[in-house]
């Protein structure tokens, strides 16, 4: 398995401003996800993140919106950039353990955010 | 483009009675089909990883089925702490080693209510 924590828990900003949310996983892993839920919703990927390298990010979604970190291996931030309302969601942090044919993929507890 | 359909959306259940929830699927190659129970509030809990047609897996009350165009979670005498929404994904396999090759798709999930 894999233990996952996220910073901050929920939030409440402005629109306008910007967030970052940590996220910390136990262990190494090569590649770290970010997903958004917005209310109501499924899950739907933001980017990949790998150590060493700029983040991948998925259709629909813009690193000057979403800009990612990665340092090392256990860490790596989101930041949600000139939020507006529509950017109210649920934001988790997710890593795949295993290889071959035997492979999880774990989240986070998520990050609920509100922008007013 | 990879699709996922569940249903129902919504499931009421009384405690001991079995049933089972649906996961439709389109998918370029599958890799693998990943079932989750989510609570409110909370993060995706990974429940199994399915990666071939006549796969199965159990855990406790729980068992997951899969063939070629869906997925079925079998829930056998249910109880109120079973209550939380059941989310399926797929993920598709393609080549290299991009965030894309390890994306998951989810469905919008069944919101199953378990009671006394």
């Amino acid at each position: 398995s894999a233990v996952i924590s996220q910073k901050p828990s929920r939030d409440i900003c402005q629109r306008g401003t910007s967030l970052t949310i940590q996220c910390q996983v136990d262990s190494q892993v090569t590649m770290m996800f970010w997903y958004r839920q917005q209310p109501g919703q499924s899950l739907t990927l933001i980017a990949t993140a790998n150590q060493g390298s700029e983040a991948t990010y998925e259709s629909g979604f813009v690193i000057d919106k979403f800009p990612i970190s990665r340092p090392n291996l256990t860490f790596s931030t989101l930041t949600v950039s000139n939020m507006s309302p529509e950017d109210s969601s649920i934001y988790l942090c997710s890593v795949q353990r295993g290889s071959g044919r035997s492979y999880e993929q774990y989240f986070g507890p998520g990050t609920r955010l509100t922008v007013t | 483009e990879d699709q996922v359909t569940q249903s129902p959306e919504a499931l009421r259940l009384q405690e001991g009675e079995s049933s089972s929830l649906n996961c439709s699927y389109t998918v370029s190659g599958l890799r693998g089909l990943f079932w989750y129970r989510q609570d409110p509030g909370k993060g995706p809990e990974f429940l199994f990883t399915l990666y071939s047609a006549g796969e199965e897996k159990e855990k406790e009350r729980l068992k997951a089925t899969l063939t070629k165009k869906e997925s079925f979670l079998h829930i056998t005498a249910p109880k109120p702490e079973d209550s939380a929404t059941y989310l399926c994904a797929v993920q598709a396999r393609k080549g290299g080693n991009t965030g894309t090759a390890s994306k998951l798709t989810f469905g919008t999930g069944t919101r199953l209510q378990v009671t006394l």
